[in-house]
């Protein structure tokens, strides 16, 4: 029930395209929905976060959609650009604690 | 602001051998994170303290890892004896304790135990 699902496994999209990766999750106490982005020998970072109160949440090119009764959550990167080739990670928490539960990871490729 | 610092960037050594992985947070961050990576395993969750307290270890793989966390400024990470499978980037995380607040990560050590 700790599980978040996320797909595809690898994302290769040209540039200018739009990224889609989707997360999905079981536990209904998690209220906390953060997407991070990791490059190459770095740390995640954080890239955009929602809470359930809202069905999406838009920063520059990057977008988190939420469905709650689907408990599903998913990122769109509008206008992709070679910049942002990088493994992204859904993650979810809940209650007061901020332990997050991550996803597997999506390495996205973005091609000229 | 400096982030969270982590040393050393890179450790190889011998099987067998003690090792040691330090984590100083953010400061004013009163919740730290210690996650192993890997390509079978993706991120995971060894242990996380708030107020320097641990608070669930359940992630640690077994007794040759412990983490302490002295003070609110620094932790560690030990593995003793150290094997291959331990081969990993460790990273450290530090927020606020509150289900909403993000964790910030350091740039991770890099294990290789030969």
């Amino acid at each position: 029930q700790q599980q978040v699902k996320q797909s595809p496994q690898s994302l290769i999209v040209q540039k200018g395209g739009i990224s889609i990766i989707n997360c999905a999750y079981e536990n209904t106490a998690f209220d906390y929905f953060p997407w991070y982005q990791q490059f190459p020998g770095k740390g995640p970072a954080l890239l955009i976060a929602i809470r359930p109160d809202v069905s999406e949440k838009k920063e520059g090119r990057f977008t988190i959609s939420f469905n709650k009764s689907a408990k599903q959550f998913s990122l769109h990167i509008m206008d992709s650009q070679p910049g942002d080739s990088a493994t992204y990670f859904c993650a979810a928490s809940g209650g007061t604690a901020s332990k997050l539960t991550f996803g597997t990871g999506t390495r996205l490729q973005v091609t000229l | 602001d400096a982030g969270v610092i982590q040393s050393p960037r890179h450790e190889v050594t011998e099987m067998g051998q003690e090792v040691t992985l330090r984590c100083k947070p953010i400061s004013g961050h009163n919740s730290l994170f210690w996650y192993r990576q890997t390509m079978m395993r993706g991120l995971e969750l060894l242990i996380y303290f708030n107020n320097n307290v641990p608070i669930d270890d359940s992630g640690m793989p077994e007794d040759r890892f412990s983490a302490k966390m002295p003070n609110a400024s620094f932790s560690t990470l030990k593995i003793q004896p150290s094997e291959p499978r331990d081969s990993a980037v460790y990273f450290c995380a530090s927020s606020v304790w509150n289900s909403n607040q993000p964790q910030h990560f350091g740039d991770g050590t890099r294990l290789s135990i030969l």
